[in-house]
């Protein structure tokens, strides 16, 4: 089946330290991954996405490789700001549907 | 905005009423999707229609849930008699075709409340 596994939060980190949440998904076939960021009261945008293997998407500071051997999508951040303080959705695209999952809350402190 | 629009913002109903929610995708988008997000949880396919047409509704309950998204005007998702269970954060999406490579816009959302 197709489902997306990322880390639970919430994460809590002070400002400049370096981000991962990771994100693990399983498909039939090979689908086109994404990073949403909801901020608090609104919807999901996008963030970066890849669409094949070994593709690396970037955009505001954040990377992702699509990493198919081990079939992971972990998002990156190398000096996280208090702006980033958010929630995190990885999801996969394949057929019709996106899969999504569950979020991970960022918080970050001054 | 050219973005994906939803409303009402928030909606509140009380149980065994009508919840009637719309969504005005972005210009030149065909393609919507909405999704249901619960407290605490990800966002959980529900349908996805084009225009006149319900492609899939796999993720819908089968009973009082039911979308359309006609030729002119907003996709509409309906939930007759609603119950408490039902309050959840409701998010629409589009998108211009179905290419895997183009992301899905999310609309704002509207929050559902049952009293």
């Amino acid at each position: 089946g197709n489902s997306v596994t990322q880390m639970e939060g919430p994460v809590t980190l002070s400002e400049e330290a370096f981000l991962t949440i990771n994100c693990t998904y399983t498909a039939t076939g090979y689908p086109s991954l994404f990073w949403y960021v909801q901020y608090p009261g609104e919807g999901l945008q996008l963030l970066l996405k890849a669409t094949k293997a070994d593709d690396k998407g970037s955009n505001k500071g954040f990377e992702a490789t699509y990493r198919k051997e081990t079939t992971s999508f972990h998002l990156e951040k190398g000096s996280v700001q208090v702006s980033d303080s958010a929630v995190y959705f990885c999801a996969s695209y394949t057929g019709n549907q996106f899969y999504f999952g569950t979020g991970t809350s960022l918080t970050v402190i001054p | 905005n050219a973005g994906v629009m939803q409303n009402p913002r928030h909606l509140v109903r009380r149980r065994g009423q009508e919840a009637r929610l719309r969504c005005s995708p972005m210009k030149g988008h065909s393609h919507v999707y909405w999704y249901r997000q619960l407290p605490e949880e990800g966002l959980k396919f529900m349908v996805y229609l084009q225009k006149e047409n319900i492609i899939d509704e796999s993720g819908m309950p089968k009973e009082r849930f039911s979308a359309e998204f006609p030729k002119e005007g907003p996709s509409i998702l309906r939930i007759q008699q609603v119950v408490r269970g039902d309050s959840a954060a409701y998010f629409c999406a589009s998108s211009p075709n179905q290419d895997r490579n183009q992301p899905q816009h999310f609309g704002d959302g509207t929050r559902l409340s049952i009293l």
